[in-house]
């Protein structure tokens, strides 16, 4: 099974603060996403890396996947109340295996970001 | 483009009745969905895999034959939650796998179903 450790799990910032939330696996993952979530919906995906070292940006949102595609980053400048939610990281084990298609998603982390 | 939509949003039911959940995909053609199951501040929770014209493949721990699985056609899978009790009471949420090379077999979710059992 290739987990994801995703941190901080929790993070209480004040508006205009930078981020960065972390996930981590011993695994190599095909492609990572990540998610946002707000209370009562579903995901929905900010994003997709594929590339060992690729960096994507969205607008003030930074995510960069690791050179060995074991890990990626979530980095946000200066925060907004808006940026509130849950983020999630998820990871696409290589192809093969029962686990194919399958995302293997970290703990999540709550972002509240108080005005 | 990649909408899913989930019906119903909201359930409420009595204990020992069944709950069926529908997951669309809107734009595009789905072989595989995915029903996941979240308990609040949590992450998602696999519950199956949901294969177009074949038998779901579950997750260890997730009894088939309480949570009942239908993929019946390219964009509907269905859930059915059979004599629900108040411990099944969660929010639900489906996603559809669009496959292809260009897409990288994204997952796009449903808004989600919240099921309270009475």
């Amino acid at each position: 099974t290739q987990l994801l450790e995703q941190s901080p799990q929790f993070l209480s910032i004040q508006e205009g603060e930078n981020l960065t939330v972390y996930c981590n696996s011993s695994s190599v993952f095909s492609s990572l996403q990540w998610y946002r979530q707000e209370p009562g919906e579903g995901p929905v995906l900010l994003v997709t890396v594929v590339t060992g070292g690729e960096v994507k940006k969205l607008k003030r949102l930074t995510f960069q996947f690791g050179d060995a595609r074991k890990d990626s980053s979530l980095h946000i400048t200066a925060a907004q109340p808006g940026d509130t939610g849950l983020y999630l990281c998820a990871g696409r084990p290589n192809a093969g295996g029962t686990s194919y298609g399958k995302l293997t998603f970290g703990q999540g982390t709550i972002l509240t970001v108080h005005p | 483009g990649a909408v899913v939509s989930q019906h119903p949003s909201r359930v409420i039911c009595k204990s020992g009745t069944s709950v069926k959940i529908e997951c669309r995909s809107l734009d595009f053609q789905a072989t595989t969905m995915f029903w996941y199951r979240q308990f609040p501040k949590q992450s998602l929770m696999l519950m199956a895999t949901s294969n177009e014209g074949s038998k779901a493949t579950y997750e260890q721990g997730v009894e088939k034959d309480k949570f009942l699985i239908n993929h019946a056609s390219l964009t509907l899978s269905t859930l059915t939650v059979t004599s629900a009790h108040p411990e099944d009471s969660s929010f639900y949420i489906c996603s559809a796998r669009r496959a292809g090379t260009r897409h990288f077999d994204e997952q796009f979710f449903g808004p989600g179903t919240r099921l309270t059992v009475l």
